[in-house]
């Protein structure tokens, strides 16, 4: 069974500085997706951003990046010049490509909160 | 464009009881599952539904079901409710018109049991 992993249960970082969150994932497939969502004090769900595996060329969403290591199972989110409204909750989702049940449900990390100190 | 619409946003059931949590996916999404958050065990998968048909199930009791109606809403039951029931379920939607396709997700049902 796929498993996500995020190490860092809680990260803090000064507002405009950089914060880069981990997450390693176990799989056998080769076609899968990768997603980072946030989830505000709210608790709704918000995509962040999408990786195709298949693609080499890490996502960018403005000031949110990825590093994507398919070798290593690596997926991590880089956080640009940090924003108060950028505290909230994130997790790492796996989601298999390929046909079957499994392409059906997104496979989460436990999550790391992220702090912003003004 | 609506987003992933829940209902009852917050709810408070008795031990045995049962609860029926409803779901509108986005507009033209036709795939819907669902999701339970608590804070021991994160976010587990419970189901998923397409063209009314469920296509793929977690690993939870029978006493947690759900269906799809022809207009991709979607509603989930739990019966017997026990206290470990408490949660937040999150419904969530995807066009599913390729493997890729992004699941965007609702603001949760809160189900507390007492």
């Amino acid at each position: 069974a796929q498993t996500v992993t995020q190490s860092q249960p809680e990260m803090s970082v000064q507002e405009a500085e950089t914060v880069t969150l981990s997450c390693t994932y176990d799989t056998s497939e080769s076609d899968y997706y990768l997603f980072w969502y946030k989830q505000p004090p709210s608790r709704q769900m918000i995509l962040v951003i999408r990786q195709e595996a298949y693609k080499q060329q890490n996502a960018t969403e403005n000031r949110f990046s990825v590093n994507f290591q398919k070798a290593a199972k690596s997926f991590s989110l880089k956080i640009s010049d940090s924003q108060l409204g950028d505290a909230a909750m994130y997790f790492c989702a796996y989601k298999e490509g390929s046909s079957g049940g499994s392409n059906y449900k997104l496979t989460f990390g436990k999550g790391t909160l992220l702090t912003v100190n003004p | 464009k609506a987003g992933v619409t829940q209902t009852p946003r917050y709810l408070i059931k008795t031990r045995g009881q049962q609860v029926t949590l409803s779901c509108s996916p986005i507009s033209g999404h036709r795939s819907v599952s669902w999701y339970q958050q608590t804070p021991g065990q994160g976010l587990q998968f419970l189901f998923e539904y397409f063209s009314e048909t469920q296509r793929n199930k977690g690993n939870f009791p029978g006493r947690f079901s759900g269906r799809q109606f022809s207009n991709s809403r979607s509603e989930m039951n739990v019966s017997t409710l026990e206290l470990g029931d408490s949660a937040l379920y999150l419904c969530a939607s995807s066009s599913d018109s390729y493997s890729g396709n992004t699941i965007y997700f609702g603001e949760g049902s809160w189900l507390t049991v007492v």
